[in-house]
């Protein structure tokens, strides 16, 4: 069964700092692998979805990576701003999932000003 | 704007009421979705759709019904309610896409429910 985790489940940094956030998936027979942006008391946004044959994906100063193989995913997030202060979730997509996703409980970030 | 829109934010039902979540999108995706969320868990998919006269179960289906019978709106009913239904509810839509297609999701705002 797919499994995925999300570590630190919360992190604190300081404005202007280039960051990482970690996302790990037991099986590599995936689709997809995609990430999300939630903020509180609305709904997810998507940020970067990276197809299984691609190595990474990037938009503005987000970069997400993939590694199959080993079974991870980073997302760079690049000179913060708090703004960027946010819960992100990775989810993924199976190969055997007719759209069905399994998704890690997220990383909430606080980016102080 | 063009959108997820779900009904109500947020709502206090006892032990053994019913309800209903209302979901509509007007972007005319035919894949549509429940989830829910609780505290330091990943999102959970309740049931999904991809079209019209079509419903499916996802991961934890007991305690909840749908049904799709216009493209636009899914709604979830809750038939008699409990407190581990206690959670944040989200419908998301995508265009349909075939096995392996980048299906990206448009979410509602969310449906806080606590049952008491």
């Amino acid at each position: 069964k797919q499994e995925v985790t999300q570590i630190p489940a919360a992190l604190s940094v300081p404005e202007g700092e280039n960051l990482v956030l970690n996302c790990s998936f037991t099986d590599s027979a995936i689709y997809n692998l995609q990430w999300f942006r939630q903020d509180p008391g609305k709904g997810l946004t998507s940020l970067l979805l990276i197809q299984s044959s691609q190595r990474e994906q990037t938009s503005g100063r987000l970069n997400a990576s993939l590694d199959k193989s080993s079974g991870r995913s980073t997302l760079y997030i690049a000179a913060s701003q708090p703004g960027d202060s946010a819960t992100y979730l990775c989810a993924v997509r199976h190969q055997d999932s007719n759209y069905q996703l399994i998704w890690g409980a997220g990383t909430k970030l606080i980016i102080k000003p | 704007n063009a959108g997820v829109t779900q009904t109500p934010k947020f709502q206090v039902l006892k032990t053994g009421q019913s309800m209903t979540l209302q979901c509509a999108q007007d972007m005319n995706h035919e894949y549509m979705s429940w989830y829910r969320q609780d505290p330091g868990m990943g999102l959970r998919l309740i049931h999904y759709s991809v079209g019209a006269g079509i419903t499916d179960q996802g991961e934890v289906p007991n305690g909840y019904n749908v049904s799709r019978s216009t493209t636009e709106d899914f709604p979830l009913r809750l038939l008699s309610a409990a407190p581990s239904q206690t959670s944040v509810y989200f419908c998301a839509s995508s265009p349909r896409q075939g096995l392996g297609g980048a299906n990206v999701l448009t979410f509602g705002a969310g449906s806080r429910l606590t049952v008491l």
